[in-house]
């Protein structure tokens, strides 16, 4: 089983509308949870960092952890073309490693 | 802040070839760490570095070496390119603290052919 799980995709949403990206992991002593973006042939940049249970909101951006169900996801409002990209779910070990999902794609239609 | 560097942007190697993958970053971060990225398997955790003088296999450390020059620079070294490792590689710096993220460089595609 692979450590951390993200539906590929691809995800279409209307401009103006709210994308929604889910991220499962396998590891129950995952400490830490990242959000990266990545436009296509461009390293990723992060986004956004949760580490409690809750809801995080940063701008257009929440990220929402539930670590009992061991879920992460990342709320867009207000979607923007200049959003489609690959965002990347990231889970940060006690060893101090960081293991990826494979990315969803979106795509944000004008 | 230059942040984290690395070099070259791209390469072509034939099977066989040898070569070194460089990165250095300047925020003094203490680990460091390598990953490879390939359509449908996201990115995939070749070798780790949690501070100068030590290394740690990740996922995928097969036909690939590393070192940790100083604190600055760790590099990965192909010492016999194969198709199988046609790639574009990450190169990455962080804190160790639990709140500390990932900083990327800007990678290098690698053609092995």
């Amino acid at each position: 089983q692979k450590e951390v799980e993200q539906n590929s995709g691809p995800l279409s949403v209307p401009e103006g509308a709210i994308a929604s990206l889910n991220c499962t992991y396998s590891d129950r002593g995952s400490q830490s949870f990242f959000w990266y973006r990545q436009y296509s042939g461009k390293s990723p940049e992060l986004i956004m960092s949760i580490y409690s249970n809750g809801d995080k909101e940063d701008g257009r951006f929440t990220a929402q952890l539930n670590k009992a169900s061991q879920y992460v996801s990342l709320l867009i409002r207000d979607s923007q073309p200049s959003d489609s990209a690959t965002y990347l779910c990231a889970v940060k070990n006690t060893g101090n490693q960081f293991y990826f999902g494979t990315g969803t794609s979106l795509t944000v239609i004008p | 802040n230059a942040g984290v560097t690395q070099t070259p942007k791209f390469q072509v190697l034939k099977t066989g070839q040898s070569m070194t993958l460089q990165c250095a970053q300047d925020m003094n971060h203490n680990s460091m760490y390598w990953y490879r990225q390939d359509p449908g398997m996201g990115l995939r955790l070749i070798y780790y570095s949690a501070s100068e003088g030590t290394t740690d296999k990740g996922e995928v450390p097969n036909g690939y070496n590393v070192s940790r020059l100083n604190k600055r620079e760790f590099s990965l070294r192909l010492e016999s390119a194969a198709p199988s490792q046609t790639s574009v590689y990450f190169c990455a710096s962080s804190e160790p603290g639990v709140n500390s993220p990932l900083h990327f460089g800007n990678g290098t595609r690698l053609t092995v052919t």
